[in-house]
């Protein structure tokens, strides 16, 4: 069972516009949301997380924002840099060990 | 500073073969994790670690054995091998699993079952 979803695998956008990633979950027992950009040959590394007592998180240009009525989390880039184009997935943590990751979606962003 | 570091990055196995995948951090973290990737799917989280000598099974843990003999080390053991294990693996370590505490990841092992 997939329990959260990224249900775009790609995204494209302009340089300098809004880059919009959004997940989808099915557990309400999800605590802490997390994003994880992933570039090429490398590991993922941690971009940013919200938990789920909050709505919002913003870190300079990233910000995540959390409907937990919808189930829904969302992963704004504002504006988007070619640097940004990578593998960003989604993240939730059901209790301390246990996260579930979703399929990740593509973004490219275009000069 | 070396992070989480994995070995090897590439391996092709043959059908009933075993192996194991390093991984090894120096940020004297509490936390390990072992990952696989399958192609259009999410990371699953195969086997964990909360301190030396404590392992528990994650949610794909077949045909997997880990142990932890010290904090930084944290092999994956493949018995058997079989097709299904194709996959990336990534190990992941974190200072503790309080909020906010996000993990570190290797670059991966692409392991390949023929």
């Amino acid at each position: 069972d997939q329990q959260v979803k990224q249900n775009s695998p790609s995204l494209s956008v302009q340089e300098g516009r809004i880059s919009i990633l959004n997940c989808d979950y099915t557990n309400s027992m999800f605590d802490y949301f997390l994003w994880y950009k992933k570039y090429p040959a490398e590991g993922p590394t941690f971009l940013i997380s919200i938990s789920s007592i909050k709505d919002k998180n913003e870190d300079g240009r990233f910000t995540v924002f959390l409907n937990k009525s919808a189930k829904h989390l969302s992963l704004h880039i504002v504006p988007s840099q070619p640097g940004d184009s990578a593998v960003y997935f989604c993240a939730a943590r059901i209790n301390n060990n246990d996260m579930r990751f979703g399929a990740g979606t593509r973004l490219t962003v275009k000069p | 500073n070396a992070g989480v570091t994995q070995t090897p990055k590439f391996r092709i196995l043959k059908i009933g073969q075993s192996m194991t995948l390093q991984c090894t951090q120096d940020m004297n973290h509490n936390y390990m994790y072992w990952y696989r990737q399958d192609p259009g799917m999410g990371l699953k989280l195969i086997y964990y670690s909360v301190g030396a000598g404590i392992t528990d099974k994650g949610e794909v843990p077949n045909g997997y054995n880990v142990s932890r003999s010290t904090t930084e080390d944290f092999p994956l053991r493949l018995e058997l091998a079989a097709p299904s294990q194709t996959s990336v693996y990534f190990c992941a370590s974190s200072y503790s699993t309080g909020a906010n505490t996000e993990a570190f990841f290797g670059q991966g092992t692409r392991l390949t079952v023929v």
